[in-house]
């Protein structure tokens, strides 16, 4: 089973300032990689697929890097709206399979 | 514009059953893998399995294998999780979640539905 480890476990920055987030899978896994952000009691909303696509309507701030084991979620002068939990997810194609990391807080 | 709409908040004692509904709208019920997902404070994220809703054809996780089913209604375009033998573990919200392809992230997500197990 892959396991998809994500770091930190917090990050507190100040708005404007540019984050950059970490996910390491347990063996390589390609691009098969989507991120997500997720608000207090909302569901978590797709940011980036197949590792570095940006899903509809997310800014251009988002992006998205890696392939094989290490990847990369860079967020350019943090908006006030983008504090939030971020977690990674390894897809697999065939059968499907997803799992997920266990999260980064971008906390003030 | 697509819609996952889920069921309301499930209050259930310890060996029972739940059985969430996700009611989707916006695009062609038949043609997109719903997974689902649970979210608890100690494991995360979980994936609980996924069911194709032109088949009907389900997968499970080892984890959730033997007391997970979904199911769907394609005349009302609803999926189904059902999850017996329930523990105080299984507080959690379930989220039900389109996957654009067959074997990729999800795009859209239900609202979830938290499901309380307590005596």
């Amino acid at each position: 089973e892959i396991v998809m480890t994500q770091s930190p476990g917090i990050l507190s920055v100040s708005p404007g300032e540019r984050v950059t987030l970490s996910c390491r899978a347990s063996e390589s896994i390609s691009t098969n990689l989507a991120w997500y952000q997720q608000k207090p009691g909302q569901a978590p909303r797709p940011l980036i697929y197949g590792a570095s696509t940006r899903a509809t309507d997310i800014p251009a701030r988002f992006s998205g890097s890696g392939s094989g084991t290490e990847f990369t979620l860079t967020i350019n002068s943090l908006q006030s709206e983008d504090f939030a939990v971020y977690y990674c997810q390894h897809y697999t194609n065939w059968p499907p399979a997803w799992t997920f990391g266990q999260g980064t807080k971008v906390e003030i | 514009q697509v819609l996952l709409v889920q069921s309301g908040t499930e209050v259930k004692k310890p060996g029972a059953s739940v059985k969430v509904s996700c009611k989707t709208s916006g695009y062609t019920f038949e043609g997109y893998f719903i997974h689902w997902v649970r979210q608890t404070p100690a494991q995360g994220l979980e994936w609980m399995g996924w069911i194709n809703p032109n088949s009907g054809a389900t997968n499970y996780p080892q984890t959730f294998q033997g007391r997970v089913t979904l199911t769907r209604d394609t005349s009302i375009n609803t999926a189904y999780m059902e999850l017996r033998s329930l523990s105080y573990d299984d507080t959690a919200v379930y989220y039900c979640v389109r996957d654009p392809r067959a074997g990729d992230y999800g795009d859209y997500w239900g609202q979830g539905t938290l499901v309380t197990v307590s005596s």
